[in-house]
């Protein structure tokens, strides 16, 4: 149990457009889900916490109008990278939080974005 | 803000040598210490350490927390090729949404 998984595993974009990463838990319903992005040799570092239903919290230097979060449902959170940069490729992780499970992240398998 | 550290950066072994990895925070309304294994995507949860003094073990891999100096560490006997990887520590921070904050990591070599 405990399932999260990404859509898309990679993705290539051209500098100027949009994309958006999918976050859905399989098997249970997430109350919480947190959006890392990680470069390369680099740590984790959290972007946003979103709680369904509601609008997502950015850690400071993160740019919410640039990284659209939307949580719509308690299985399903989106990311949405817009007007992508160069600088914005990286490896973008999820994780959600099952309200009756504990306090427990459980991670998706991670989405590498590159613009071109 | 937040912190987490982590010692080595990076760690080159051979095959059946013990490795010690540590890790020491500071992060406001500390509640837990989780230690995660990251190969080629996204973490693998470990340990997650709550009270002090009270080993973890999984198998070749331990861990255990002092809250007092606020540190972690995480140690692997008898290591194996497979055990190269990235290990995280993160800090979990009390409050609604139980936030993590990560450490750089440690990156495992270990060769055969």
């Amino acid at each position: 149990g405990a399932v999260v998984s990404q859509h898309p595993s990679w993705v290539i974009c051209k500098s100027g457009t949009s994309v958006k990463i999918e976050c859905r838990s399989l098997d249970f319903q997430a109350t919480t889900m947190f959006w890392y992005r990680q470069f390369p040799k680099q740590s984790l570092m959290l972007m946003a916490t979103s709680n369904e239903g509601s609008k997502a919290t950015y850690e400071q230097g993160v740019e919410k109008d640039k990284f659209l979060i939307n949580h719509a449902s308690l299985t399903l959170s989106t990311l949405t990278v817009t007007s992508a940069h160069p600088e914005d490729s990286s490896f973008y992780i999820c994780s959600a939080r099952a309200g009756d499970r504990g306090y427990e992240q459980y991670f998706g398998p991670g989405t590498r974005l590159t613009v071109t | 803000e937040d912190k987490v550290v982590q010692s080595p950066l990076s760690l080159v072994v051979h095959e059946g040598d013990t490795v010690t990895l540590n890790c020491s925070y500071e992060v406001t309304n500390f509640r837990s210490l989780l230690w995660y294994k990251q190969e080629k995507k996204a973490p693998t949860f470990l340990f997650m350490l709550t009270s002090s003094g009270i080993e973890k073990k999984s198998g070749r891999l331990s861990s255990i927390l002092d809250k007092k100096e606020l540190f972690s560490i995480l140690n692997i006997t008898a290591t194996q090729t497979g055990d190269s990887a990235i290990y995280l520590c993160a800090g979990d921070s009390g409050g609604s949404n139980y936030k993590l904050t990560f450490g750089k990591g440690t990156l495992l070599t270990v060769n055969p």
